[in-house]
């Protein structure tokens, strides 16, 4: 069975860069029919797809968030990451990992809990 | 401002039938896959329809999607108290919208 587990500091300052780490386990981050993705929730607001990444490095990124958007793939360590350079309070959110499996649902089946990143100096 | 556009909220009594519509555009709902999700309070989002109308292993026949143009609806049959909590739909997105785009979401309401 397919875990997600995100990791990375619940606190950022303005201006700085939000970085994030997926760590999946019960399957393999290089499966070729899975994508990789982080999908974002304000407090008290709707979801938000920020981009996702194939294990071969392809990505696909929210224009909106595209400029300041990186996410990567550590296939030795079966992890995936999200950088969010040039942070504002308006990055305040619960930043989820998920996984979509092409073969499968076709969709985000799998999330991770979600954790709470704050913007503040 | 979403992509595709929700009723914020729905309500209804229990056993009744309730339906939550999703209204998008060519390059979304028009043209490809609907999906809908479930998020109950403070929990990460569960699929809940993948492909128009299809449910995922686990997921009770109370739930059903349908689709037609460019507007997609998740209907909830005999409904439970459990069932209170918010509903997002999601699509492909051709456009500059992105890949993947939400609703902004609708929240249910059990009476």
């Amino acid at each position: 069975q397919l875990q997600l587990q995100e990791s990375g500091p619940g606190l950022v300052k303005p201006s700085e860069t939000l970085s994030l780490t997926c760590t999946v386990s019960g399957g393999s981050i290089s499966s070729s029919s899975y994508y990789w993705g982080w999908i974002r929730q304000p407090p008290g607001k709707g979801l938000e797809w920020i981009g996702s990444i194939y294990y071969s490095g392809s990505t696909y990124y929210n224009p909106s968030l595209k400029s300041r958007v990186t996410i990567s793939v550590d296939t030795s360590k079966n992890q995936f990451s999200l950088k969010l350079s040039s942070v504002t309070a308006a990055d305040t959110a619960v930043y989820y990992c998920a996984s979509y499996d092409s073969s499968g649902y076709d969709a985000f089946d799998i999330w991770g809990q979600g954790t709470m990143v704050t913007v503040s100096s | 401002q979403s992509v595709l556009t929700q009723p914020p909220s729905a309500s209804g009594t229990p056993g009744q039938r309730v339906t939550i519509s999703c209204s998008g555009s060519s390059s979304n709902i028009g043209s490809n896959y609907v999906y809908w999700y479930q998020q109950l309070p403070g929990t990460a989002p569960k699929l809940l329809i993948y492909r128009n109308n299809q449910r995922p292993s686990g997921v009770p026949d109370r739930f059903s999607g349908s689709k037609s143009g460019t507007s997609a609806s998740l209907a909830i049959s005999g409904l439970r108290s459990e069932d209170e909590a918010d509903y997002y739909c999601a699509a492909w997105d051709d456009s500059l919208s992105g890949p993947w785009v939400f609703g902004g979401g609708t929240k249910l309401t059990v009476l």
